[in-house]
């Protein structure tokens, strides 16, 4: 079974740019999950996606981040225009079934630096 | 709202000793507690969660977490540690009902030889 595809793997860019990562979750799981995770802290949800639609956004800064799951399947996350303090390892998971407990597969992660 | 402390961010041991990872949690209602490993240059994965029966649950490497509810905590043992085992090692809580996973600041383990 393949695991959770993310790329790129390493962006680099200039602040005020805009920059696009892209998840593809394991095949069947209806759950998506975007994670930010700043240098020596525990991964943060950033919005959870239950097929293509939202189920929590409550800490995605909406003034510069989007995130979209068109079709229920790959999800793209989006920042314009990117901050310093946005400088992280971006995860994607995802889970099979809609459920408490469930466990959360994770992909690899962009690295995004923000200069 | 609830809220997981790690309270060691390093933790280096000999090859062989026993170890423990600290993780408490703060939640006014039932939770599930999980903890995940990440080896070096690999993604996040799941090491054993507890939902609801035995408070000891076990991995298949060796490690052991126990819920004490009293206490708060959900601390990672291994009585014996393999280099293998060099990673970082993250506990996370959920709400019972709810998927969101709420996770700790981390802790790294080195072993040396």
């Amino acid at each position: 079974e393949a695991g959770v595809a993310q790329s790129p793997r390493y962006k680099i860019i200039e602040k005020r740019q805009s920059v696009a990562f892209w998840c593809n979750p394991i095949s069947g799981h209806a759950t998506l999950y975007w994670y930010q995770q700043i240098l020596g802290q525990g991964p943060k949800l950033l919005i959870q996606f239950q097929n293509n639609g939202v189920v929590d956004d409550s800490q995605l800064p909406k003034d510069r981040f989007s995130a979209e799951r068109l079709k229920g399947v790959d999800s793209t996350l989006k920042i314009q225009p990117a901050k310093l303090e946005d400088s992280a390892v971006y995860l994607c998971a995802s889970s099979p079934l809609r459920g408490a407990g469930e466990t959360q597969y994770f992909g690899p992660g962009t690295r995004l630096l923000v200069l | 709202a609830q809220s997981v402390t790690q309270l060691d961010s390093q933790v280096p041991v000999f090859e062989e000793a026993p170890v423990e990872l600290r993780c408490n949690y703060s939640s006014s209602v039932s939770v599930y507690l999980f903890w995940y490993v990440q080896y070096p240059n690999q993604g996040l994965q799941l090491l054993l969660k507890y939902l609801s029966g035995s408070t000891l649950v076990e991995s298949i490497n060796g490690f052991e977490a126990e819920f004490n509810k009293s206490q708060t905590s959900f601390h990672l043992r291994k009585p014996s540690v393999h280099i293998s085992d060099t990673a970082e090692y993250f506990c996370a809580v959920s709400l019972q009902g709810a998927q969101k996973l709420v996770f700790g600041q981390g802790t790294r383990l080195t072993i040396n030889p």
